[in-house]
């Protein structure tokens, strides 16, 4: 099974400042790569998903990825946050049936 | 279209008791699984399930079964509860299986075990 590693916990960022958060996942034949935000008491909501192709992969509300298969990493990148950005973000990865989830990165932004 | 539906929303049982959560997913998605969120342990597949039957299993003991119906809905339970099961339990679908189908999220059953 995929392992996926979200190297920070928690990100603090002013708003309309640029963030990255960071995710790397263990190397496999093929893998699909998804980022996902959850913001209090609700669901999950896909963000962006990397299946094939360009390596570059654009979401919602702004966000975007890079697929670095070579470092086996998948950063999720934002140029200007919105204090509406606040809440935690999943990376998750999948060879097979089942999702499998980082432990998360709590993105705080600040006035 | 409607959301994946889940009910309830929020559930409060007592140790040794067993629980059923339900979850209905889009229209036209064949495709469920479950989650369980917990903040030690983060979110965990339960399993799937594909056109009424158990295609995949996660690491769980077998107090954590489910079922699904001729039309997609799903219900998952969990029998002599223990403190431990208190989380947040995550129901997703899909159209299809595999991995590279977007699994779409319901907002969850936040179950409470005292």
């Amino acid at each position: 099974a995929q392992s996926v590693t979200q190297l920070d916990s928690q990100v603090p960022v002013f708003e309309e400042a640029p963030v990255e958060l960071r995710c790397n996942y263990s190397s496999s034949v093929s893998v699909y790569l998804f980022w996902y935000v959850q913001y209090p008491n609700q669901g999950l909501q896909l963000l962006l998903k990397y299946l094939s192709g360009s390596t570059l992969v654009k979401g919602i509300n702004g966000f975007e990825a890079e697929f670095n298969k070579s470092q086996t990493s998948f950063h999720l990148r934002k140029p200007s946050v919105h204090i509406s950005d606040t809440a935690e973000y999943f990376c998750a990865a999948s060879s097979g049936y089942a999702l499998n989830f980082g432990k998360g990165t709590s993105l705080l932004v600040t006035p | 279209k409607a959301g994946v539906t889940q009910t309830p929303r929020y559930l409060i049982k007592t140790r040794g008791q067993q629980v059923t959560l339900s979850c209905s997913p889009i229209s036209g998605h064949r495709s469920v699984s479950w989650y369980q969120q917990t903040p030690g342990q983060g979110l965990q597949f339960l399993f799937e399930y594909f056109s009424e039957t158990q295609r995949n299993k996660g690491n769980f003991p077998g107090r954590f079964s489910g079922r699904q119906f001729s039309n997609s809905r799903s219900e998952m339970n969990v029998s002599t509860l223990e403190l431990g099961d208190s989380a947040l339990y995550l129901c997703a679908s899909s159209w299809g299986q595999g991995g590279s189908n977007e699994q779409f999220f319901g907002p969850g059953t936040r179950l409470t075990v005292l």
